[in-house]
């Protein structure tokens, strides 16, 4: 079964700096990949996806992954973090067969100090 | 495109009673749809799979008689909490996957549930 690591539980950065937050997954064939940004109390919202093609994947709100088979990783990126980005982010992992729902990583709170 | 509502999107009941949640899809049809729940501070966990037309599978350690699935049509999912207890106050999302073969999951908004 496929499974996801998200090393870092919480992450402090400063607004302006950049970020990289780590995903590294598990999974025999190539998987697909997602990042998901959660606010408190709200939903999921998707940043971006990775299923095949071109390994590093451009999202919304300014933010990239790079999908490193080597490394079986899939490490969300942002060159300079905004105050509204704090929030959970998500890692998660599926599979290209059945009805098998995404695996989700337990999650990186990240804050944004000034 | 692949909207996914969930109704109410918060809900307080009693202890004892029992609560009906509503996931639909607005703009495709689904042919599984997934309830995970999601506990402060912690990520979501899988609680069962629905297709269509058949019962649910549920996750290793889910009481499938206190959480009711229905997946009667390609719309419409609900989730029921019969005889809700205080532990079962959490945040449930609901997720569905399109007939178009894809294997994106469109996610729910969420329901915040609180029995008191």
């Amino acid at each position: 079964a496929q499974s996801v690591t998200q090393p870092d539980i919480h992450i402090t950065v400063s607004e302006g700096a950049s970020l990289e937050l780590r995903c590294n997954y598990s999974y025999g064939a190539t998987p697909y990949l997602f990042w998901y940004v959660q606010s408190p109390g709200q939903g999921l919202q998707l940043l971006l996806k990775y299923f095949s093609g071109d390994t590093l994947v451009q999202g919304i709100k300014g933010f990239e992954a790079e999908f490193k088979r080597s490394q079986s990783s899939f490490n969300l990126r942002k060159p300079s973090v905004h105050w509204s980005d704090a929030a959970e982010y998500f890692c998660a992992v599926g599979v290209r067969s059945g009805n098998t729902p995404l695996v989700f990583g337990k999650g990186t709170r990240l804050s944004v100090i000034a | 495109g692949a909207v996914v509502s969930q109704h109410p999107s918060w809900v307080i009941c009693k202890s004892g009673t029992s609560v009906k949640i509503e996931c639909r899809s607005l703009d495709f049809q689904a042919t599984t749809m997934f309830w995970y729940r999601q506990f402060p501070k912690q990520s979501l966990m899988l609680m069962a799979t629905s297709n269509e037309g058949s019962k649910a599978t549920y996750e290793q350690g889910v009481e499938k008689d206190k959480f009711l699935i229905n997946h009667a049509s390609l719309t419409l999912s609900t989730l029921t909490v019969t005889s809700a207890h205080p532990e079962d106050s959490s945040f449930y999302i609901c997720s569905a996957r399109g007939a178009s073969g894809g294997y994106e999951q469109y996610f729910g908004p969420g329901t915040r549930l609180t029995v008191t």
